[in-house]
């Protein structure tokens, strides 16, 4: 069946540091590929996304490609900042009968940024 | 910024009782969701609702769980005669084209059965 595989944090760097979220999936057809923020306390928001291969997605300095050969899509960002930490999930949409469309969620993987 | 707004923030309810979670999804929004997230554990998919019937339900969704959009603002889910681990955040999300959109999420319902 479909399904995500994160890398498993926690992952704890330093401010200005390289980031790299592994991200991979099984997935009938070509979904459309999500990454979403968990803010501790808070609720979940879209961080970027791709809707088809080699698309890239970017959103406040988070960059991910949808690689369509490697079925991956690694969440990155060249300098992060303290106020970056927070859970990120990867999140294939996976295709419904009826052209619905269902997000599946990785298991998050939590990031912890130190001064 | 439109919302997708959840209430309660924080309910707490006794084992055996029924409990409605309630959303209000963004207002030109056609799919709507439930998820929920055991703490510290996954986001697991409830149930999908496209023009006013259930699209998609998980294993989770059994006959304990049911969902209505009752006035076409509203979008509700309701537990009956809930159990210890019930006990979950709650997340309602809705979107207008899931696969170039995504979804767009509210803050969640904090449940807790005692």
């Amino acid at each position: 069946g479909d399904s995500v595989t994160q890398m498993e944090g926690p992952v704890t760097l330093s401010e200005e540091a390289f980031l790299t979220i592994n991200c991979t999936y099984t997935a009938t057809g070509y979904p459309s590929l999500f990454w979403y923020v968990q803010y501790p306390g808070e609720g979940l928001q879209l961080l970027l996304k791709a809707t088809k291969a080699d698309d890239k997605g970017s959103n406040k300095g988070f960059e991910a490609t949808y690689r369509k050969e490697t079925t991956s899509f690694h969440l990155e960002k060249g300098s992060v900042q303290v106020s970056d930490s927070a859970v990120y999930f990867c999140a294939p949409g996976v295709a419904l009968s009826g052209g619905y469309q269902k997000v599946t969620f990785g298991i998050g993987t939590k990031l912890q940024v130190i001064p | 910024e439109p919302e997708v707004t959840q209430t309660p923030s924080h309910q707490v309810t006794q084992m055996g009782q029924e409990v409605i979670l309630r959303c209000v999804p963004i207002s030109n929004h056609l799919y709507f969701y439930w998820y929920r997230q055991i703490l510290g554990q996954k986001v697991e998919f409830l149930v999908s609702f496209y023009n006013n019937e259930i699209s998609e339900k998980s294993e989770i969704f059994d006959d304990q769980f049911s969902v209505e959009r009752p006035d076409g603002s509203n979008f509700t889910l309701k537990i009956r005669s809930t159990k210890l681990e019930d006990s979950a955040m709650y997340f309602c999300a809705s979107s207008e084209r899931p696969e170039d959109y995504g979804y767009t999420f509210g803050s969640g319902t904090r449940l807790t059965v005692v």
